[in-house]
């Protein structure tokens, strides 16, 4: 089992429409998690971080269900600009700073 | 305020060459790391410093060396290039271990 399973997509959606991202994680020792965005062939930039309450950045809402191990990315109201591939990213817990991270989802939204 | 800034950006080889790859930060932060990036891999670490003069092993570190020249560099070395070491290379850092990391734009280097 990977520490760090994504759904792979491609997601292919119109713009303004709702999109969901699913990742789980095996390490319950896991304190910290990152959703990072990465346009092709650029490095990964940080998009936001998820904690246990869930956390709202604008069209962004990351949610954290540390019971389940699951962690949740929903963009609103999707733009062409959004499309990238979205790296779920999770701290190794009692291995310092190193992170986990997930294959990447691929979002593509169309006009 | 550049962040963390890799070099070179591109740079091809031939089977046997060495270089070294250059990272250095401008955010004061204490750790940095090493991945690679191959196609269908994800971001794989290959090194990583915790703090200024110390370095330790990731998940595939064979035929690479690093140096962690101060708090500021931190440097990835290719003694024989393989083709098999064809990657895009992220260098990063990260202020203390509950903190994200922060990514270079990357070396895309190709062994020939």
């Amino acid at each position: 089992r990977k520490e760090v399973e994504q759904d792979p997509g491609p997601f292919n959606v119109p713009e303004g429409a709702t999109v969901a991202f699913n990742c789980t994680y095996s390490n319950s020792a896991s304190q910290s998690f990152f959703w990072y965005r990465q346009d092709c062939r650029k490095e990964p930039k940080l998009l936001m971080s998820v904690y246990s309450s869930g956390n709202e950045d604008g069209r962004f809402t990351a949610q954290l269900n540390r019971a389940s191990q699951y962690i949740s990315l929903l963009i609103r109201d999707s733009k062409l600009s959004d499309s990238a591939t979205y790296l779920c990213v999770v701290n190794k817990g009692n291995q310092g700073g190193k992170l986990i991270f997930g294959q990447g989802t691929e979002l593509s939204v169309k006009p | 305020n550049a962040g963390v800034t890799q070099t070179p950006k591109f740079q091809v080889l031939k089977t046997g060459q060495s270089m070294t790859l250059q990272c250095a930060q401008d955010m004061n932060h204490n750790s940095m790391y090493w991945y690679r990036q191959d196609p269908g891999m994800g971001l794989r670490l290959i090194y990583y410093s915790a703090s200024e003069g110390t370095t330790d092993k990731g998940e595939v570190p064979n035929g690479y060396n690093v140096s962690r020249l101060n708090k500021r560099e931190f440097s990835l070395r290719l003694e024989s290039a393989a083709p098999s070491q064809t990657s895009v290379y992220f260098c990063a850092n990260q202020e203390n271990s509950n903190q994200p990391q922060h990514f270079g734009d990357g070396t895309r280097l190709s062994i020939l």
